[in-house]
């Protein structure tokens, strides 16, 4: 079975400063990877996947994310942080495609105005 | 075009009561997923349906819990009877390829 780590389970960066939340997986095989945002009282939204293609995947509103095979790591950045930001955030990754997701505990940014 | 859709949004039971929870997928997506967060741990995955037939079930904690897809549109959850430890949020998904897309999930406390 797959592994996801997420480092801190808390983040806080002051509005303006660079967002970066680690996400390292423990498969074998190159994985599909994603990063999910849920809002307070909200749902799951993507925000970006890596399906085999370019390493440096861009998202919505302003993130992207690098996939290193040699780390096993995708973790997730924003250049500057706005206060709408705030939420949190979870890395998953899937094997194949139909396959079930495998999360990490996710986390959760906090942005200091 | 709608998103993946859930009932109720919050239900509150007494243990050994009976919950249904359901899911309605986002429309022509054939598979159908279930996934539980409980507080304070990870998403993990219960159940897929591929159309209407169980495709892999493994991560259903026990006989406790059934899940339903009649015709492969719309499915259901129940969990009877339900014991404290079956508080969390229940997450659905759907997808037509490798990504899958979740609804607002179901928040269910067990006393």
């Amino acid at each position: 079975a797959q592994s996801v780590t997420q480092l801190g389970s808390h983040v806080s960066v002051s509005e303006g400063a660079l967002v970066l939340l680690r996400c390292n997986y423990s498969s074998s095989v190159p994985p599909y990877l994603f990063w999910y945002v849920q809002y307070p009282n909200q749902g799951l939204q993507l925000l970006l996947k890596y399906t085999s293609a370019a390493t440096l995947v861009k998202g919505i509103n302003g993130f992207e994310a690098e996939f290193k095979k040699s780390e096993t790591s995708f973790h997730l950045t924003k250049p500057s942080a706005h206060m709408s930001d705030a939420a949190e955030y979870f890395c998953a990754v899937s094997e194949h495609t139909g396959n079930q997701f495998y999360f990490g505990t996710g986390t959760s940014l906090t942005v200091i105005p | 075009e709608a998103g993946v859709t859930q009932f109720p949004s919050h239900s509150v039971i007494e243990k050994g009561q009976t919950v249904t929870l359901r899911c309605d997928p986002i429309s022509g997506h054939d598979n159908l997923y279930w996934y539980r967060r409980v507080m304070g741990k990870e998403i993990k995955f219960l159940l897929h349906f591929v159309k209407e037939s169980k495709q892999d079930e493994s991560g259903m904690p026990n006989n406790r819990f059934l899940a339903e897809r009649t015709g492969g549109t719309y499915s259901t959850l129940k969990v009877q009877p339900a014991e404290l430890e079956d508080s969390g949020v229940y997450f659905c998904a759907s997808s037509l390829s490798e990504t899958q897309y979740f609804g607002p999930g179901t928040r269910l406390l067990v006393l």
